[in-house]
């Protein structure tokens, strides 16, 4: 099946820090969505991102689908912005959503 | 609902007990799916309901595990006989399509097994 990356691992930021995560995946894909999993589990859609391009507020991403990855980028960090974000795919052809194994964000104030 | 409704939010069970978790999706969304989510981990496919119809049920872990939407829409997530292992946060999500669409993720159940 197709395997989704993502990196780094665990990120620790200073409050204002700019970052960017990623996400490989290993086959076409006909739906890419990434999400934030805040420190009370609860898992919150950021974008839904099979190409293109996107902006909402402080955060961005950028998904090259012919080259297998996607980006977020998030500017000027909050100690809000903490938890977990999940890069997750679906197949082309496919309905299973899979998950990476995310990026631990800290932000320090 | 405005979004995916899950109940109970929290759950302890002795081992051997069965235990029922429930999913009320988005109205009208078609495709429904649950996960599994162990500690420090990403969530892990279980099973995937297009309707009424269950056309995956690769992930659940053992037979102990069993999931119905009979009227397409509430679904239930049956663990018969838990186990230690079973612990863990059992996410739903729904969706308007079917694999071109995104997934909308309830609170989850967190099962502890004692």
């Amino acid at each position: 099946g197709i395997q989704v990356e993502q990196s780094p691992p665990d990120l620790i930021l200073q409050e204002g820090a700019n970052s960017t995560l990623r996400c490989n995946f290993s086959d076409s894909v006909n739906n890419l969505q990434w999400f934030h999993q805040n420190p009370w589990g609860q898992l919150i859609n950021l974008f839904y991102i099979p190409s293109g391009t996107k902006q909402n507020g402080r955060l961005s991403a950028t998904t090259v689908a012919t080259e297998r990855y996607s980006l977020l980028y998030i500017s000027s960090s909050q100690t809000t912005d903490s938890g977990v974000y999940f890069c997750a795919v679906v197949n082309t052809g496919g309905f299973k959503t899979i998950f990476g194994a995310g990026t631990r964000l800290f932000v320090k104030a | 609902g405005a979004g995916v409704s899950q109940s109970p939010r929290y759950k302890v069970a002795k081992r051997g007990q069965d235990v029922a978790l429930r999913c009320d999706p988005i109205s009208g969304h078609v495709s429904l799916f649950w996960y599994q989510q162990a500690l420090g981990q990403g969530p892990e496919f279980l099973t995937y309901f297009q309707n009424e119809a269950q056309l995956d049920k690769s992930g659940l872990p053992s037979d102990r595990f069993f999931a119905e939407r009979p009227e397409g829409s509430v679904s239930t997530l049956k663990i018969q006989r838990t186990q230690q292992e079973d612990s863990a946060v059992y996410l739903c999500a729904s969706s308007v399509g079917q694999g071109n669409s995104p997934l909308h993720f309830g609170n989850g159940t967190r099962l502890t097994v004692t």
